[in-house]
C-alpha cells in the first residue's frame, strides 16, 4: 500500500537535545497529524495540520505543514525521558474520507 | 470522557479460523475506521464505517470485513486465518466533518 517516506527510521539523542523528524511523499495531503505510540498501546494524536504552510506547537511539540503539501515535519525541544516512543506522521488524501496513511515511524531513544 | 475501547486487547488463534474483533467510539464520533499494524508493513487502512456504512475500504482481501452498528460500534471480522494475519489490530473513531482520528489501544491477534 502507499506510504509516506518517514526519516529518520530512528534516533538515539542524549536528554535536553532537539530532535527533527520529516515526512515526504509524491501525493499531495489535504491534512497532516502526528501520533506517538508507546509499546503495545495504540497511537496517542499529538498534533494535526490543516493548511499549506501551517506551523502549529503542542508544549514542545512544533510541527509544519510543508507549502507544496507533500511534506511535513515535527520537531521537539528539549527532549525528556517520556519522549520516548515512535513517532508516525499520517497524512489524509481525500477530504472528508478517514483513509490515512502512515509513515513507517521514527523510533526515539533518548539517553538520560 | 472515555477513549475508544478495543475488546479483547489479545487473541490466539489457529490457522483456518475465523475471528472478530470489537471497537467502541468515543461517545458522539460516528466514523470507525480500522488500521492493522505489522512490523513489515507498517499501518495500514482496512475500512471506515459511517452510520452503519462503509465507506472506504483499503486493499486487504475479502477475508476482511466489518460492520457497524446504529450505536456507532464496529466489529471487524478476519476468515480463514493465515498466520500473515497476526498483526495489532487498531480502531480510530472521529468527529464528523473532522479528520483528527482518535485510536484506541487495539487488538494483538496472533495466529498460530
Amino acid at each position: 500500500g502507499q506510504q509516506l517516506n518517514q526519516s529518520p527510521q530512528s534516533m538515539f539523542i542524549q536528554e535536553g537535545e532537539d530532535v527533527s523528524m520529516n515526512c515526504t511523499s509524491s501525493s499531495i495531503f489535504n491534512t497532516w497529524l502526528w501520533y506517538k505510540q508507546d509499546p503495545g498501546e495504540g497511537p496517542v494524536l499529538l498534533i494535526a495540520l490543516y493548511k499549506a504552510g501551517e506551523l502549529t506547537s503542542n508544549g514542545r511539540l512544533t510541527a509544519q505543514f510543508g507549502t507544496t503539501r507533500k511534506d511535513s515535519f515535527l520537531n521537539i525541544s528539549a527532549s525528556i525521558p517520556s519522549d520516548v516512543g515512535i513517532y508516525f506522521c499520517a497524512g489524509q488524501l481525500i477530504q472528508g474520507a478517514q483513509k490515512l496513511v502512515f509513515g513507517q515511524g521514527t523510533r526515539l531513544t533518548i539517553n538520560p | 470522557k472515555a477513549g475508544v475501547t478495543q475488546t479483547p486487547r489479545y487473541l490466539i488463534k489457529t490457522r483456518g479460523q475465523q475471528v472478530t474483533l470489537s471497537c467502541s467510539p468515543i461517545s458522539g464520533h460516528r466514523s470507525v475506521s480500522w488500521y492493522q499494524q505489522t512490523p513489515g508493513q507498517g499501518l495500514q487502512f482496512l475500512f471506515e464505517y459511517f452510520s452503519e456504512t462503509q465507506r472506504n475500504k483499503g486493499n486487504f482481501p475479502g477475508r476482511f470485513s466489518g460492520r457497524q452498528f446504529s450505536n456507532s460500534r464496529s466489529e471487524m471480522n478476519v476468515s480463514t486465518l493465515e498466520l500473515g494475519d497476526s498483526a495489532l489490530y487498531l480502531c480510530a473513531s472521529r468527529q464528523t466533518g473532522n479528520t483528527e482520528a482518535f485510536f484506541g489501544q487495539g487488538t494483538r491477534l496472533t495466529v498460530v
